[in-house]
């Protein structure tokens, strides 16, 4: 089945500095990817879409400057969190979507800003 | 934009009994209907999904049924046994692979032995 990898799995970083999640697709082309936010016991937010090779679409109140994605091809997205403070500390999941596949989810990534 | 409810927020049962979750759709353009079962730490894993087309599904323990005059549905898990224990989401889409999925809030469902 279609599989999406996610990188890394948990990050600790210092206030101020960024992180970047990486998403692959393994085993099939991604034409749209999704990012998605969570907080504990809460519900996967969308943050972003985005397609190959174009600029995301942000949800209502993301910062587009703040979470930096890059889509440069179809089995690679990547999140930046640029200036990273302890508000942003979640756990991220990315989708992957292709017609046949569906819906494909990352593992997610827990990030922790001290 | 789509917006999905879900209800209730937590759910125990006793081992052996039966779990209903219902959520609501406000976008009658909503076509796909996934349920996911996530466990603390890790990504959603689909379990069941259901597309406008068809009314009421079922795989093994599972069911799911969908109302679009109402736009409601539901999923149900018969013969629940602790390794259920998980939050579950219900979610709506116009377009399975393409368009994007609009999530209820979860729903915690906690199977004692």
């Amino acid at each position: 089945g279609a599989v999406v990898s996610q990188h890394p799995s948990w990050v600790i970083c210092k206030s101020g500095t960024s992180v970047k999640i990486e998403c692959r697709s393994l085993d099939f082309q991604a034409t749209t990817m999704f990012w998605y936010r969570q907080f504990p016991k809460q519900s996967l937010m969308l943050m972003a879409t985005s397609n190959e090779g174009s600029k995301a679409t942000y949800e209502q109140g993301v910062e587009k400057d703040k979470f930096l994605i890059n889509h440069a091809s179809l089995t690679l997205s990547t999140l930046t969190v640029t200036s990273a403070h302890p508000e942003d500390s979640s756990f991220y999941i990315c989708s992957a979507s292709e017609q046949a596949s569906g819906y494909t989810f990352g593992s997610g990534t827990r990030l922790t800003v001290v | 934009g789509e917006n999905v409810e879900q209800h209730p927020s937590t759910l125990s049962v006793q081992e052996g009994d039966s779990a209903v979750i219902k959520c609501t759709y406000s976008d009658s353009a909503s076509n796909y209907f996934p349920w996911y079962k996530q466990e603390l730490g890790k990504r959603p894993q689909l379990i069941i999904d259901i597309r406008s087309n068809v009314g009421e599904k079922k795989d093994q323990r599972i069911a799911v049924t969908l109302n679009k005059t109402a736009k409601h549905f539901s999923l149900h898990i018969t013969e629940t046994q602790p390794e259920d224990s998980a939050v579950y989401f219900c979610a709506a889409a116009m377009n399975s692979g393409y368009s994007t999925l609009t999530f209820g809030k979860g729903t915690m469902l906690l199977v004692s032995p």
